[in-house]
């Protein structure tokens, strides 16, 4: 799993309550996402990172919310207007390139956890 | 945005044989692609990338091949054993010219690889 980790490994939420879901890597990447994946399909862009203090929506941001103040961390909060929450929740984080280079970086995932609603 | 196709959603094969999937994606722009092995209950894992400046690239079993006239990549194993067996994702990606850089992944749906004995 490449230096990513998150817990915890199994979450259970309750109707109406907010819960938060960690990950922390440590491999010096500037860049950190979350992904949701739900039987059958392939995984989908909650939120990403590309540096300290700034992240971006991705496909599917509502009943979401990040914070990025740590280079190392990158927790994502799903609330209460989430309607359907259970899912298998993945986070990754890459290296970043130069502005202006065509080089990609490889995107390298945690463990997951797996969110069920009570 | 983005889409990506992947097919078939699931595939068996005798154990030796040889495993193809399929992905074809919509953004001309589009110049990274990866694919990444998921096994049951664990984050995916890359296997193999590619970009858009070369056709084909082979890593002992693996290789992917990539058509971008037609915006379509391949997965291919070769000699397939039992622990090949997992969930196999391909995704694409464009390069965004920002400072800080990353790059925004679109996946396909997954193809269940079976390797039977």
């Amino acid at each position: 799993d490449g230096g990513i980790t998150q817990s915890p490994k199994y979450l259970f939420r309750k109707e109406g309550q907010n819960v938060t879901l960690s990950c922390e890597q440590n491999l010096n990447h500037d860049a950190m996402y979350w992904y949701r994946q739900d039987p059958g399909q392939g995984l989908r862009l909650i939120y990403y990172s590309q540096i300290v203090n700034d992240f971006q929506k991705g496909d599917i941001a509502e009943g979401y919310s990040v914070s990025r103040e740590k280079k190392e961390s990158f927790p994502l909060t799903v609330t209460s207007a989430q309607k359907n929450p259970t899912a298998f929740y993945l986070c990754a984080s890459s290296t970043s390139g130069t502005s202006g280079s065509e080089y990609q970086e490889t995107q390298y995932f945690g463990p997951g956890t797996r969110l069920l609603v009570l | 945005g983005e889409n990506v196709e992947q097919h078939p959603s699931t595939l068996s094969v005798q154990e030796g044989d040889s495993a193809v999937i399929k992905c074809t994606y919509s953004d001309s722009a589009s110049n990274y692609f990866p694919w990444y092995k998921q096994e049951l209950g664990k984050g995916p894992q890359l296997i193999i990338d590619i970009r858009s400046n070369v056709g084909e690239k082979k890593d002992q079993r693996i290789a992917v091949t990539l058509n971008k006239t037609a915006k379509h990549f391949s997965l291919h194993i070769t000699e397939t054993q039992p622990e090949d067996s997992a969930v196999y994702f391909c995704a694409a990606a464009t390069w965004a010219y920002v400072a800080g850089g990353g790059n925004k992944l679109t996946f396909g749906t997954g193809t269940q690889l079976k390797v039977e004995l």
